[in-house]
């Protein structure tokens, strides 16, 4: 069965380094998000993307987040400066149509320190 | 705005026994509703949605509408169905999902 794999598994950042979460979602999906879950909390939305620009995103998603799809397979979510606050599980998952739901990738650990 | 509630974040039932995790929403549309599974250090999958009717690993989930629910159910519990389970709510039109709180189940033998 087709994945959505992310990388790495976890990952340790000093706090105000620049981080870069990668996902390659299954190839014949068309729309891909990121969401996020801080210990204990319930998963977050933080972004969608379809046709090579954002089509939805949270107002966790400010100006220190970014994502791109540079070359049609990767799907990356860079942060900027890293704050303590983003430590989370961020999950990457992508859809090929509107009825089949999401696949999720096993999502990466962002620790900061 | 929508929101999805799980009242139960614990949830710990007998090997055998019914199970039913309850889930309910707040939109005043259609809502395309999903059940995700979390299996230890897994990722997460889906489990229902709700236009399929489908049942998954025995689980069954039917949404009403009068009383903005979508309760998952299993009428013999197993101990592999230890797990958090979320409820997710998606807005035909928009691209996201809310999620609830997630409730972890425990199927004690």
């Amino acid at each position: 069965e087709p994945e959505v794999t992310q990388t790495p598994s976890h990952q340790v950042t000093q706090m105000g380094q620049e981080v870069i979460l990668r996902c390659v979602p299954i190839s014949n999906h068309l729309y891909f998000y990121w969401y996020r879950q801080i210990l204990g909390q319930k998963v977050e939305f933080l972004v969608s993307f379809y046709n090579n620009e954002i089509s939805e995103k949270s107002e966790i998603f400010d100006d220190q987040f970014s994502v791109e799809r540079p070359d049609g397979s990767n799907f990356t979510l860079k942060i900027r400066s890293t704050k303590l606050e983003d430590s989370a599980m961020y999950f990457c998952a992508s859809r090929d149509t509107w009825v089949y739901g999401y696949t999720f990738g096993s999502g990466t650990r962002l620790t900061v320190v | 705005a929508q929101r999805v509630t799980q009242p139960e974040k614990l949830l710990s039932v007998f090997k055998g026994a019914p199970v039913e995790l309850k889930c309910n929403y707040s939109y005043s549309g259609s809502p395309e509703l999903f059940w995700y599974v979390q299996y230890s250090r897994q990722r997460l999958q889906l489990l229902l949605r709700h236009i399929s009717r489908e049942s998954i690993k025995g689980f069954t989930a039917d949404l009403n509408k009068g009383e903005t629910s979508f309760h998952l159910k299993k009428p013999f519990a197993q101990e592999e169905d230890s797990a958090m389970y979320y409820c997710a709510l998606s807005v035909q039109g928009a691209q996201k999902l809310v999620f609830g709180q997630g409730t972890r189940l425990t199927i004690n033998p």
